[in-house]
């Protein structure tokens, strides 16, 4: 059974860059689209973006400006950055593999922006 | 891009069957993937595809789509379906992928 784990800092500054690493075990990551998605406090769900084997990105239009999704297939890993962060982007934070779904899921990382 | 639209709340009465729904233009070429998330949790995927469940979701969910709309039924609801429930389906165009607001279901 894959298993993903979301880690990064639980408090960014405004205007910083808020940067989350998300490691895949118990399968390989060369294969599927590997996502972030996030929660803001009383919202619905919001894809950000997601990334292939070969690096191939797709993000959300609304944040695509402000977004990059890299990954490591030698670590299993994937990572998130979202730079000039304001009180907006304090949610919670979650990596999920998809697959035509989203079969996996991390864990969740709250993420607050607040000097 | 497309939009996936959901009523933010719904009750049922345990015991009984209740239906959540899910509106947009993209679900006309792609299916709905549903979502339950309870207080503090990861989503849980409980259907996909035309009607599929994964391994270990109870029976009493289901699936079911047509035109517009995609909706999740809960046949004989628990008091442990209480939760949020989100829709999410490809976008229509450039391969996005996009989520309803959510509806809250209330066991009653």
């Amino acid at each position: 059974q894959v298993q993903l784990q979301e880690s990064g800092p639980g408090l960014v500054k405004p205007s910083e860059t808020l940067s989350l690493t998300c490691t895949v075990s118990g399968g390989s990551i060369s294969y599927y689209y590997w996502n972030w998605i996030r929660r803001p406090p009383g919202k619905g769900l919001e894809w950000i973006g997601y990334i292939d084997r070969s690096g191939r990105t797709n993000y959300n239009p609304s944040l695509k400006s402000r977004v990059t999704i890299s990954i490591d297939t030698s670590k299993n890993q994937f990572s998130l950055n979202l730079n000039s962060v304001t009180a907006a982007d304090t949610a919670t934070y979650f990596c999920a593999r998809f697959g035509g779904h989203f079969d996996n899921w991390g864990q969740g990382t709250l993420v607050t922006v607040s000097s | 891009s497309s939009e996936l639209t959901q009523d933010p709340a719904v009750s049922v009465a345990l015991g009984q069957t209740v239906r959540i729904t899910c509106q947009g233009d993209s679900l006309r070429g792609y299916y709905a993937s549903w979502y339950q998330q309870k207080s503090g949790q990861a989503p849980v995927l409980v259907i996909y595809g035309k009607n599929d469940r994964p391994s270990g979701i109870p029976d009493r969910f289901s699936g079911s789509s047509s035109g517009n709309t995609a909706s999740l039924t809960i046949t004989g609801a628990q008091a442990e379906d209480e939760a949020d429930y989100h829709c999410g389906s490809r976008d229509n165009s450039d391969n996005h992928l996009v989520f309803g607001g959510g509806t809250k279901l209330t066991v009653l």
